[in-house]
């Protein structure tokens, strides 16, 4: 089983919609989740982190943890065109543990 | 300006011939990493170093080398690249703590033939 799980989609929305991207992961140890967006031809960059439990909210981002059921979450509300890219999940224990990535198109 | 720098961006090769992709970053981080890309298969660790002279193997680590000489180098070499080596190949670098931003370097898309 691998360590963190992710649909790859691809997912594609209307502008203006509410997306929901989730991972799951089987190392409960986990404390620190992250999620980073990548453009096309580019490389990850750090959307949000999270520490333990609980959800945090950063404009039209919401990241949520779920510990007890090994499950996270990034909504995206009000979604842009410009949002249209790859979201990966990772769990950060020293090492950097990465997701498939969830690839996410807009369209306007 | 603080960068993680891939060199070269694009490569075409030969299976066999033996190739080393660079990596350098200027933020005195003590870890750096390579990844490589493949559709439908995510970002996989190939090796990572925690610091100078210290290198352990990630997920996918056959076929590659790695060193960690100084800090703000750390190439990835490939003896004898085969096919199945072509991917899209990042570099990123952070300091440690478990809430440390990672900072990619632009990718170098390697094409063995």
């Amino acid at each position: 089983q691998k360590e963190v799980e992710q649909d790859p989609g691809p997912l594609s929305v209307p502008e203006g919609a509410i997306v929901s991207l989730n991972c799951t992961y089987s190392n409960s140890a986990f404390q620190y989740f992250m999620w980073y967006r990548q453009y096309s031809r580019k490389g990850p960059e750090l959307l949000m982190y999270t520490y333990s439990s609980g959800n945090k909210e950063d404009g039209r981002f919401t990241a949520q943890v779920d510990k007890s059921s090994k499950y996270i979450s990034l909504f995206i509300r009000d979604s842009q065109p410009s949002d249209s890219a790859t979201y990966l999940c990772a769990m950060n224990e020293g090492k950097l543990i990465f997701g498939q990535g969830t690839e996410l198109s807009v369209k306007p | 300006e603080a960068q993680v720098t891939q060199n070269p961006r694009y490569l075409i090769t030969v299976t066999g011939k033996k190739l080393t992709v660079t990596c350098s970053q200027n933020m005195n981080h003590e870890y750096m990493s390579w990844y490589r890309q493949d559709p439908g298969l995510g970002l996989r660790q190939i090796y990572y170093s925690m610091n100078v002279e210290v290198t352990d193997k990630g997920d996918v680590p056959e076929g590659y080398k790695v060193s960690r000489k100084e800090k703000r180098n750390f190439p990835l070499i490939l003896e004898s690249p085969s096919p199945n080596q072509t991917s899209l190949y990042f570099c990123a670098s952070k300091t440690h703590g478990m809430n440390t931003e990672a900072f990619f370097g632009q990718g170098t898309r390697l094409t063995v033939v």
